[in-house]
């Protein structure tokens, strides 16, 4: 069975701090995706990590990817409090174009 | 043009009713999607159409009936609905899988309400 599991799905840290968002999945995967969610908005496209030791950064946002241990992770250096969304990963495959989504990780940056 | 474009933005509908949302896109690409997202939930897929062929079904009721006219379109017919069919219909786009890099575009989705 496909599964796609993140982890926390919710946190709350001060403005400063690091955190680390984690996405775990099940089987063999060809992408792996990372999406910003703000309430009543659609999914915005983060990173997209193709191969295994991938690390794209964008601002305060690092992902990895690690495929041999079916890992990925989304850190947050230093936040700020416009960080604060839901933020997805999704899992994708070559073999056809199903792309499932983990269940979020709400996370709210306090001031 | 990098947008995925939905209409309506908004939808009420009775449970006899029958109404279409709408997603075009011209960005070229070749493969589109339907997802259904709940509040606080992830999306969940409903379809898939590659080259204007349905690829996927992820065993949605046939109350909802996608059609894809063409490359740029992509539509979901909607019949009968339920009340708990309420949710964010979100429609997405993607190249080519196999260039580097490709990413799913959404669009800003259809507030659906079943009354």
């Amino acid at each position: 069975e496909l599964k796609v599991e993140q982890n926390p799905l919710f946190l709350s840290m001060q403005e400063g701090k690091n955190y680390t968002i984690y996405c775990n999945y099940s089987t063999t995967s060809d992408r792996l995706y990372w999406y910003r969610q703000d309430p009543g908005k659609s999914l915005e496209s983060l990173f997209v990590l193709l191969s295994n030791g991938a690390v794209k950064q964008e601002g305060r946002l690092m992902a990895s990817l690690d495929t041999k241990a079916r890992l990925s992770t989304l850190h947050i250096t230093a936040a700020v409090h416009d960080l604060s969304a839901t933020y997805f990963c999704a899992v994708g495959w070559f073999a056809d174009d199903k792309i499932i989504f983990g269940k979020g990780t709400r996370l709210h940056i306090l001031p | 043009d990098t947008e995925v474009t939905q209409t309506p933005k908004h939808l009420v509908m009775g449970m006899t009713n029958k109404k279409s949302l709408k997603c075009e896109q011209h960005m070229g690409h070749r493969a589109m999607y339907w997802y259904k997202q709940k509040a606080k939930k992830p999306p969940e897929l409903m379809f898939v159409y590659s080259y204007e062929k349905l690829s996927i079904n992820e065993s949605v009721p046939s109350r909802f009936s996608p059609e894809c006219p063409n490359s740029s379109l992509l539509n979901l017919h909607l019949h009968a609905l339920q009340p708990e069919d309420s949710a964010l219909y979100l429609c997405a786009s993607s190249q080519e899988v196999v260039l580097i890099g490709e990413k799913l575009f959404f669009g800003s989705g259809t507030q659906l309400s079943v009354l």
